[in-house]
């Protein structure tokens, strides 16, 4: 089946510094990646949708100044937290869909997820 | 504005029953439902991917229904295991690209 890994699994950073969170599909072609947050004990959140070659679309009330995110190629993307406080402090877990099969609307495959702890 | 709601928040069962999760979504025009695992501190397993025109689908001791017109899915789960135990996510697919995702069941089996 369909993989997408995320690295790192961990990262601890300190207040006001930069993180950046990488995305990969393994073995599949990803035209489009997702990223979500993920709050203890809470359900997944969309943070942004990424298009390979084209500005990501942010959902409302996420500062897309503040998560950036860039999809360079069909098999990486990155959201990059600048200037994390500890209220960034979540779960990231990004997706990726594969529409090269043709059969049009796929199922999403979610990475392992990274866990970001600001102090 | 979808909205996708999970009933029980948790729910603990002992070894070997049959149970049964319950997922609800507000706006009917959905491409997709997917049910999805996910074990403390990981991130999501696909479990079955129901599309809009289907009614079920069945992976081993999981089965899933879709009744658009109401609004509901159910993940129906056999003879129920203590590997089973996790947190168990039902999504919708909202247009060609978003998911949204209920709160999760938390599932426990008791040996």
């Amino acid at each position: 089946g369909a993989v997408v890994s995320q690295h790192p699994s961990r990262v601890i950073c300190k207040s006001g510094t930069s993180v950046k969170i990488e995305c990969r599909s393994l073995d599949f072609q990803a035209t489009t990646m997702f990223w979500y947050r993920q709050f203890p004990k809470q359900s997944l959140m969309l943070m942004a949708t990424s298009n390979e070659g084209s500005k990501a679309t942010y959902e409302q009330g996420v500062e897309k100044d503040k998560f950036l995110i860039n999809h360079a190629s069909l098999t990486l993307s990155t959201l990059t937290v600048t200037s994390a406080h500890p209220e960034d402090s979540s779960f990231y877990i990004c997706s990726a869909r594969d529409w090269g099969t043709g059969q049009g609307l796929r199922e999403q495959y979610f990475g392992p997820g990274t866990r970001l702890t600001v102090t | 504005k979808q909205e996708v709601t999970q009933i029980p928040a948790a729910l603990s069962v002992p070894e070997g029953e049959n149970l049964v999760l319950n997922c609800s979504f507000t706006d009917s025009a959905i491409y997709n439902l997917q049910w999805f695992r996910q074990d403390p501190g990981k991130g999501l397993t696909s479990l079955l991917l129901i599309q809009s025109s289907q009614r079920e689908q069945t992976s081993g001791r999981l089965n899933a229904s879709l009744d658009k017109s109401s609004g509901r899915s159910t993940l129906y789960i056999a003879a129920s295991q203590p590997g089973d135990s996790a947190t168990y996510l039902c999504a919708v697919a909202e247009g060609a690209q978003k998911l949204v995702f209920g709160q999760g069941t938390r599932l426990t089996i008791n040996p």
